[in-house]
């Protein structure tokens, strides 16, 4: 079945601190995979995305994710979090050919302490 | 400019009613999807359109549910004989042509109660 696994449902952090959070996917074939964020108050918006070519990606406000098909992931991670990055961040795959269906995690909440 | 517009923000209503939700696209957005996300769930795709027809509607949970987009633009989204599983925010989003490699552009969401 086409899934996508967060196994972090909450996350608390202090400023500074380095972030990892993990994204593993189970889904037949190329996908491509994003990574969604939702500032409290505030609309799900893209981070990033990879759809093919260099595995680590970058994408707003310091924050990168790595592709590793060999373990079906796509962790994000950050160097030193804020405390504006406190936020629900989901991971979410899609077929590369033949479908529309993205599929989301649940979503992980992370708290940064100031 | 403006964004994704959902309408109403919330909505309360009794088991057994019928309920209308509304999406307004970004202009020239042909691309557009309806999620539906409950209380510590992930987001569960419902339908997806491309302009006004809807090729993939896999999503639906029940002939209950019914979508429908006019003019290429505004959607509907249509719960008949609502039950209490059906409490949760249903979300649209939409994107510029060019199918997946296209960024979703989401709207706040309509909060859903169903008493």
């Amino acid at each position: 079945a086409q899934s996508v696994s967060q196994h972090n449902h909450h996350v608390i952090l202090s400023e500074a601190a380095s972030l990892e959070l993990g994204c593993n996917y189970s889904y037949g074939g190329t996908v491509n995979l994003f990574w969604y964020v939702q500032y409290p108050g505030q609309h799900l918006q893209l981070l990033l995305k990879y759809f093919s070519g260099d595995p680590l990606v970058k994408g707003i406000k310091g924050f990168e994710a790595e592709f590793i098909k060999s373990k079906f992931s796509f962790n994000l991670r950050k160097p030193s979090v804020q405390w504006s990055d406190t936020a629900e961040y989901f991971c979410a795959v899609i077929g590369t050919s033949g479908t529309y269906k993205y599929i989301f995690g649940t979503g992980t909440r992370l708290k940064v302490l100031a | 400019g403006a964004g994704v517009s959902q309408s109403p923000s919330n909505k309360v209503t009794e088991k057994g009613k019928d309920v209308e939700l509304r999406c307004d696209p970004i202009s020239g957005h042909t691309a557009l999807y309806w999620y539906r996300q409950s209380l510590g769930q992930g987001l569960e795709f419902l339908i997806y359109f491309q302009g006004n027809s809807a090729p993939d509607k896999s999503g639906l949970p029940s002939d209950r549910f019914s979508a429908e987009r006019t003019g290429g633009s505004v959607s509907t989204l249509t719960i008949q004989r609502t039950q209490q599983e059906d409490s949760a925010v249903y979300l649209c989003a939409s994107s510029l042509p060019g199918g997946i490699n296209q960024p979703q552009h989401f709207g706040d969401g309509t909060r859903l109660s169903i008493l």
